[in-house]
């Protein structure tokens, strides 16, 4: 069973139309969620860190929520340099810090 | 620039071959961890080292894969007798896990591809 599972695999936004990308867990002992944003052919970008539901982080465009299950990355107002992969991932306590990943969401905004 | 780095790029092999990747991660960060990412998945942890120590690797670590951390500064990530199934991105990480925030830093990743 996937401990990580984000949807949709891929979103399609015309620029200027907010969405939200979903990302739900089956760990037990959270520590932490993590979202990350992913450019073709480079390495994760750390974007925010929630570690207790009912948190919420904001950066420009974007805003991300935690709930006991789940987590919510709302984009608005999107531009096409948002394009990008959005990947979850969780740290928990049978884990130690390591990250499980989700398969992430590709997101394209088209002008 | 002080982020994660990761040398090299890119790194076409034969199978069989040997292959080595380096890691110097953030200065003061005292974690270090190395990921796999292959196409339309996450990445997936291979093992970390705290300080010069290698503290866990994956069970789905083949023993063909070997990492050290000397002087707890950089590290390497060597492969040996390389297969086909080893294609992928190698990612190293490092985090300050003194603090609160556990965030994890990435670097821009060493892309093999086993021919």
């Amino acid at each position: 069973e996937d401990q990580v599972t984000q949807s949709p695999e891929a979103l399609r936004l015309q620029e200027g139309e907010s969405s939200s990308l979903n990302c739900s867990y089956t760990v037990s002992g959270l520590r932490g969620l993590f979202w990350y944003r992913q450019d073709p052919g480079k390495g994760p970008e750390f974007l925010f860190t929630l570690y207790s539901a009912g948190e919420e982080k904001e950066k420009e465009r974007l805003k991300a929520t935690l709930t006991k299950k789940e987590s919510f990355l709302h984009i608005t107002a999107p531009k096409p340099e948002d394009s990008a992969t959005y990947l979850c991932a969780v740290t928990f306590m049978e884990y130690g810090n390591k990250l499980v990943f989700g398969a992430g969401t590709i997101l394209r905004v088209k002008s | 620039d002080t982020g994660v780095s990761q040398d090299p790029r890119h790194k076409i092999t034969k199978r069989g071959q040997n292959v080595t990747f380096r890691c110097d991660p953030i200065s003061e960060h005292n974690r270090l961890y190395w990921y796999r990412q292959t196409l339309g998945q996450g990445p997936e942890f291979l093992t970390y080292f705290q300080n010069e120590a290698q503290l866990e690797k994956s069970r789905l670590l083949s023993d063909r894969f070997s990492a050290e951390r000397p002087k707890g500064s950089f590290s390497t990530l060597e492969i040996q007798r390389t297969e086909q199934g080893d294609s992928a991105m190698y990612l190293c990480a490092s985090s300050l896990v003194q603090t609160m925030n556990t965030e994890a830093f990435f670097g821009q990743g060493t892309r093999l591809t086993v021919v």
